[in-house]
């Protein structure tokens, strides 16, 4: 049990569009989901929490306006990069956490690789 | 946050034990230790936590010191399987829950 799944699994697309993520959560309600980027040979930075039915929090220095969270259902969130630009090339990885699932585990969607041409 | 200091790399032979250290010497009394570990291309995985005491499960033993300045993580027979970037990480248990990654232990494991 357990599971997050994040759509698609990677992505290219053209420097100025927008690219949209989604993250579910399979077999358990997330009533807080988290979004992550990684850029190749570093660690998970967090870009921001969001809470079903609320707005985001955003981390220090990640860009709302470019960076849109949606978390709308209790099983998924979106997170769309508009007008992105090649530096936006990362692996954006999901987690989300559950009030029916046990409390200290954070589970993790499998990533999505973006790359901007 | 209280951070966490971990090797940047380690290496091992395989199907013998691997401990792999934590410092984390600001700890505060309610910061609980995690470990979570990341093959390449795929999302973390939770691997073990504890607070005060030893915890083992299937995965692995967490041997935490009598002062909470330090942990271990022990596997102990490493598989090929096991080569991933490992986390330590000190997590407040709370209704927000975010975990914030340090750089972590690159694990090699040689056949």
């Amino acid at each position: 049990g357990a599971v997050v799944s994040q759509h698609p699994s990677w992505v290219i697309c053209k420097s100025g569009t927008s690219v949209k993520i989604e993250c579910r959560s399979l077999d358990f309600q997330a009533t807080t989901m988290f979004w992550y980027r990684q850029f190749p040979k570093q660690s998970l930075m967090l870009m921001a929490t969001s809470n079903e039915g609320s707005k985001a929090t955003y981390e220090q220095g990640v860009e709302k306006d470019k960076f849109l969270i949606n978390h709308a259902s209790l099983t998924l969130s979106t997170l769309t990069v508009t007008s992105a630009h090649p530096e936006d090339s990362s692996f954006y990885i999901c987690s989300a956490t559950g009030s029916d699932r046990v409390s200290y585990e954070q589970y993790f969607g499998p990533g999505t690789r973006l790359t901007v041409t | 946050d209280a951070k966490t200091t971990q090797p940047n790399s380690m290496e091992s032979n395989e199907e013998e034990p691997v401990h792999l250290p934590c410092n984390h010497s600001t700890i505060s009394g309610t910061d609980y230790i995690h470990w979570y570990r990341q093959l390449p291309s795929q999302g973390p995985e939770y691997v073990i936590h504890g607070l005060t005491s030893n915890v083992n499960n299937r995965m692995a033993s967490l041997a935490i010191a009598e002062d909470r300045k330090s942990s271990t993580l022990i596997l102990h027979r490493a598989t090929l399987r096991d080569a991933a970037v490992y986390y330590c990480i000190l997590h407040v248990m709370g209704n927000n829950n975010d975990m914030r990654f340090g750089a972590g232990t690159r694990l090699t494991v040689k056949p």
